[in-house]
């Protein structure tokens, strides 16, 4: 059973637009929630991350938005730009377990000229 | 230079031949992970080592073996690889203090068994 997932496999967007990129969870334990950016040829690397206390984290053109009664989490990019095609990956990992992050399947982010 | 190095990058080998994949750290990180990803299937935990003398089997462990032969060196080993173990895989470290548990990968080794 997939306690991470991300229903759409693809967006496509164009640049300057706001790009959300959506991820739903089923697991109450998870405390914490991390955002991935992969370009192909590389390995995924750490885009943003919130705290289920919080439910908004914000670093520069990204913003993360927690809604917990929802499980539901989210993903802004304003604006979007080129370089930011990529396939993102949402994780959840729960506190006192193993530290083990829990990835949903990847989102391809197409982001038009 | 890259903090997390994988080798070989790229490897094509038959059903039934033993397969190792090296992964090595600069970060100076206790923990290390092994993942694979496949289309559609985003990435899976194989293995995973807290330190030296801990290893832990993942999510998809069955098939797979690990070594950690120093606090910068984790192996992935398939014993007698099958075609279903063609995938990419990824080390990843983490020190265990980040709140959150932030990994940071290395840039994948892409298989094929044939």
């Amino acid at each position: 059973d997939q306690q991470v997932k991300q229903n759409s496999p693809s967006l496509s967007v164009q640049e300057g637009r706001i790009s959300i990129l959506n991820c739903d969870y089923t697991n109450s334990m998870f405390d914490y929630f991390l955002w991935y950016k992969k370009y192909p040829a590389e390995g995924p690397t750490f885009l943003i991350s919130i705290s289920s206390i919080k439910d908004k984290n914000e670093d520069g053109r990204f913003t993360v938005f927690l809604n917990k009664s929802a499980k539901h989490l989210s993903l802004h990019i304003v604006p979007s730009q080129p370089g930011d095609s990529a396939v993102y990956f949402c994780a959840a990992s729960a506190q006192g377990g193993s530290e083990k992050l829990v990835f949903g399947k990847g989102m391809k982010l197409t982001v038009n000229p | 230079d890259a903090d997390v190095t994988q080798t070989p990058r790229n490897r094509i080998t038959k059903t039934g031949k033993r397969i190792m994949l090296e992964c090595s750290q600069t970060k100076g990180h206790d923990r290390m992970y092994w993942y694979r990803q496949d289309p559609g299937l985003g990435l899976r935990l194989i293995y995973y080592s807290f330190d030296v003398k801990d290893i832990n089997k993942g999510e998809i462990s069955d098939g797979y073996s690990v070594s950690r032969q120093a606090q910068a060196k984790f192996s992935l080993s398939l014993e007698s690889a099958i075609p279903n173990q063609t995938a990419l895989y990824f080390c990843a470290t983490s020190t265990g203090l980040l709140l959150g548990h932030e990994q940071f990968f290395g840039p994948g080794t892409r298989l094929t068994v044939l």
